[in-house]
Parts: structure tokens; sequence; C-alpha cells
């Protein structure tokens, strides 16, 4: 299957400090990507897609000022936590879609984000 | 609305077999996903039906009938490492994945 790479696995900061995770399509172009989180024992929850050199279009409840995406090329699409705070502690997730034609979602390795 | 129902937790014997099962209503369907997650890592795909019928790949099965909505994920010859969260997930008409809550599966010696 086509390879995801999300940075870091885990990031410890302090309250109100940013936080960017990095994800990137390593042996295919990814018109798409998708960032999740998810809270220990529940579901994965969809926060917002992104296209390639469009701006990300951000489910219901998810705050676009605080959670920051670009994707910028056709391999690398990031997520910034601005002004983070212990209840957005969590696992991100970042999965990808691109030209190889399958149509299941590639997922990287997840962030553990634990904001202190 | 949409939604995807799944039970939280099943418990199987090492060598047995274990069906998990999944139900979904979805505005459109294009297709059923099972994946496998170990706690602390991203999920792992391990099948996609849209036709009703069984899919066979090698260990685990997977089943789908879209006039019921429903689908289940067959393991046999559980192994320990088995052991993990299974998602079950729809993918509605505009091609957005409707997530489960996931099945944890516990495996005994």
């Amino acid at each position: 299957g086509a390879v995801v790479s999300q940075h870091p696995s885990r990031v410890i900061c302090k309250s109100g400090t940013s936080v960017k995770i990095e994800c990137r399509s390593l042996d295919f172009q990814a018109t798409t990507m998708f960032w999740y989180r998810q809270f220990p024992k529940q579901s994965l929850m969809l926060m917002a897609t992104s296209n390639e050199g469009s701006k990300a279009t951000y489910e219901q409840g998810v705050e676009k000022d605080k959670f920051l995406i670009n994707h910028a090329s056709l391999t690398l699409s990031t997520l910034t936590v601005t002004s983070a705070h212990p209840e957005d502690s969590s696992f991100y997730i970042c999965s990808a879609s691109g030209d190889r034609g399958e149509i299941e979602a590639f997922f990287g390795q997840g962030t553990r984000l634990t904001v202190v | 609305g949409q939604n995807i129902d799944q039970p939280t937790e099943m418990t199987a014997t090492e060598g047995a077999i274990v069906q998990i099962n999944c139900t979904y209503q979805t505005s459109g369907f294009n297709g059923l996903f099972w994946y496998q997650q170990h706690a602390g890592e991203a999920p792992t795909f391990l099948s996609y039906n849209v036709l009703d019928g069984l899919e066979e790949k090698g260990r685990f099965s997977s089943f789908l009938s879209r006039s019921k909505g429903y689908s289940y994920l067959l393991l046999k010859e559980l192994q320990m490492k088995d052991s993990a969260s299974y998602l079950c997930a729809a993918m509605d008409s505009n091609y957005q994945l409707i997530w489960g809550a996931g099945t944890k599966l516990i495996i005994k010696p």
C-alpha cells in the first residue's frame, strides 16, 4: 500500500504555544488529505478536508482559526494547533488519497499531542 | 442522519473464530471499509466491500448486505496479535467516510 508519513509521533507542549504536525505522502501525489482527531476509546472524528492549493473545508464545530491547515503541495499537508490548551490533547491522524487508484484511505502513524 | 453501529467490545479465544457485526445508515452508499487499529497507532486497511457477498482475504473475510445495511468482519484462527480495535466505516454519496466507534477485540489464550 501507499506510504503516508506523519511527524512528530509524540509531542508535549506548554499551554498557549503552537504545535505543527506534518503529513507527507511518500510515494504518491495526495490530491486530498484528511485530518482526524481521536479521543480514547472513541471513533475517528473528521476535522477537515484539504485539497492541494485550496483552502481546507472544516467540519462543523472545528475552529479554523485554531486548527490551521495548509496543503501547499501534492505531498505535504500541515496541521497547526494554535494557542494549545489541555483540552486539545488528543491523537491526531492524517490520511491521504490521491492518484494511485485505490479507494481506501492511507493513514499516517498519528501524533499524540499532550498539552500541559 | 448518518450512523454506524458496532459492538463496543468482544472477547474470543486464541485459535477460534469471531464475527464482528456492523450496521450502517448513510446518505447514499459507496462502500464499506474495515480497518484494524492497535492502541496508539493509526488504522490499517483490512477490506472494502461495495457489492453484496463475502470477500475472503486469508484469515479475514468481510461480508456485505446492502439491502440490510449490514456488514460483518470474520476473523479465523485467531492469534494474540489480532487483539486490536476494528473500525467499520461506510462511504456516503459524497465519498466521505462515516466511522463507527470501533470494536475492541480481546483475545485470550
